[in-house]
């Protein structure tokens, strides 16, 4: 149990769909994170949230939405993914923003888009 | 060039074996320096953070970093099947942004 948890494990979505991603942590951080990892690639920042304020939008497509309501909680919204978006998502939170603190991950969101 | 090169493996080796781990990075401004393991299809868990140069030990597991190398190193001794996984180094410099290598699968044989 790494104090984050993310649901759903495994999602399987038509190209046409919208779902979520939802991440929750339990460890009183300020900051949030999602991360794409895709087979042989390093792990990919995606959005950065520091005290429910989005300061990193690493360049990602605007079919990837995401959304922060208060420290503990943060969403992924995906609609019209792409087969190439397949791939681990992964959250993670760290105390803040601040350069000296630890990220720590939760267990991934697995995604197949068909 | 990558920032940050991580041989991507496999590697294998029998149980009680040494084994050593490494990266390099391109980037001289790195300070915060870690190793994360990962099973399959499990997110990835802090073994090993270190600030700037030398070596950290925690049980089974010893960091190094060498700046002046711009090369860092994770050992594990007594190697266990258990330590079978894939081990991804990550870097940061004064800002946030943390960057990973791409990791190096590592296999235990009983």
């Amino acid at each position: 149990e790494t104090g984050v948890t993310q649901t759903p494990r495994h999602l399987v979505m038509g190209m046409t769909n919208k779902k979520s991603l939802k991440c929750e942590q339990h460890l009183g951080h300020n900051a949030m994170y999602w991360y794409k990892q895709s087979a042989k690639k390093p792990l990919e920042l995606m959005f950065v949230y520091n005290f429910k304020e989005q300061t990193e939008n690493n360049s990602v497509p605007s079919r990837f939405s995401p959304e922060c309501p208060n420290s503990s909680h943060l969403f992924l919204h995906l609609h019209t993914l792409q087969p190439e978006d397949s791939a681990l998502y992964l959250c993670a939170s760290s105390q803040d923003h601040g350069s000296g603190n630890t990220i720590y991950f939760g267990e991934g969101s697995w995604l197949t888009v068909v | 060039q990558k920032e940050v090169e991580q041989d991507p493996g496999p590697l294998s080796v029998p149980e009680g074996a040494i084994v050593s781990l490494n990266c390099t990075y391109s980037n001289s401004a790195f300070q915060y320096f870690m190793w994360y393991r990962q099973y399959s299809r499990k997110g990835p868990e802090l073994l090993m953070y270190t600030y700037s140069s030398g070596n950290k030990e925690d049980g089974r597991f010893t960091a190094q970093v060498d700046k002046s190398s711009k090369y860092i190193s994770l050992f594990i001794r007594d190697s266990q099947p258990s330590d079978s996984a894939t081990y991804l180094c990550a870097m940061k410099d004064s800002s946030y942004k943390l960057i990973f290598g791409s990791g190096t699968r590592l296999l235990v044989r009983p």
